[in-house]
């Protein structure tokens, strides 16, 4: 049973440069949630799906920052351009927003460096 | 926003003893989630609370609520080396019936074999 899988898992890159992350989420599962991690702000949610369709970007950082979800099965997660101050662990994870408390799944996520 | 913050913020034990973790949160919540993460993986989904539980088990974990206090415990019993990770309480932003959680800064537990 395949979980949320995130690539790359490392990326390393100079600032400047456009950053592209990628999150397939779990098969039947209609919310997807886009985090980064830091030792300095901990788990920071930057924005999260459902059913497609964007519900609250209020944590993207700047306007450097833009998520897609074309179709159920996919996301992405673009910086343009990138900064050092980047630099995180980026996590997408996923779950079945059915109006009960559910849990959330989440991918071993992609470890961006940006120099 | 609500958050929770665990305490302590570092916990160092010998293996086969229990380990505690709190959480503390703002305001009313209708559930609250634990999740592990390991050194390099994503967080693990371990336990989910209604606010109309008080206390829930699985297998060595034992989770209690207390609304009045707005807090909220994780106890993991006859602890194992693999059980070092960092743990976080997570509670419900906005409306309590969205999807969206706010997780706290952790608890780092190390098991000492």
């Amino acid at each position: 049973d395949a979980g949320v899988i995130q690539s790359p898992r490392h990326e390393v890159t100079e600032m400047g440069q456009e950053v592209t992350l990628r999150c397939k989420p779990i098969s039947g599962h209609n919310s997807l949630f886009w985090y980064r991690q830091t030792m300095m702000r901990g788990l920071e949610l930057l924005i999260y799906f459902n059913n497609n369709v964007p519900i609250d970007d209020s944590g993207m950082p700047e306007d450097r920052f833009s998520a897609k979800m074309p179709n159920a099965s996919f996301s992405t997660l673009k910086i343009q351009p990138s900064e050092p101050r980047d630099s995180a662990v980026y996590f997408c994870a996923s779950s079945l927003h059915s109006g009960e408390p559910q849990p959330q799944h989440f991918g071993d996520g992609t470890r961006l460096s940006i120099l | 926003s609500q958050q929770g913050e665990e305490d302590p913020q570092a916990l160092s034990i010998q293996e086969g003893e229990n380990a505690t973790m709190n959480c503390s949160y703002k305001t009313s919540i209708n559930n609250l989630q634990w999740y592990r993460q390991n050194s390099g993986r994503g967080l693990v989904h371990l336990i989910l609370i209604r606010s109309n539980e008080r206390e829930k088990h699985s297998g060595r974990l034992r989770v209690t609520l207390d609304t009045s206090k707005k807090s909220s415990s994780l106890l993991i019993t006859a602890s194992r080396a693999a059980d070092t990770a960092s743990y976080f309480c997570a509670t419900p932003e906005g409306d309590n019936y969205g999807q969206n959680f706010v997780f706290g800064p952790g608890t780092r537990l190390s098991v000492l074999p």
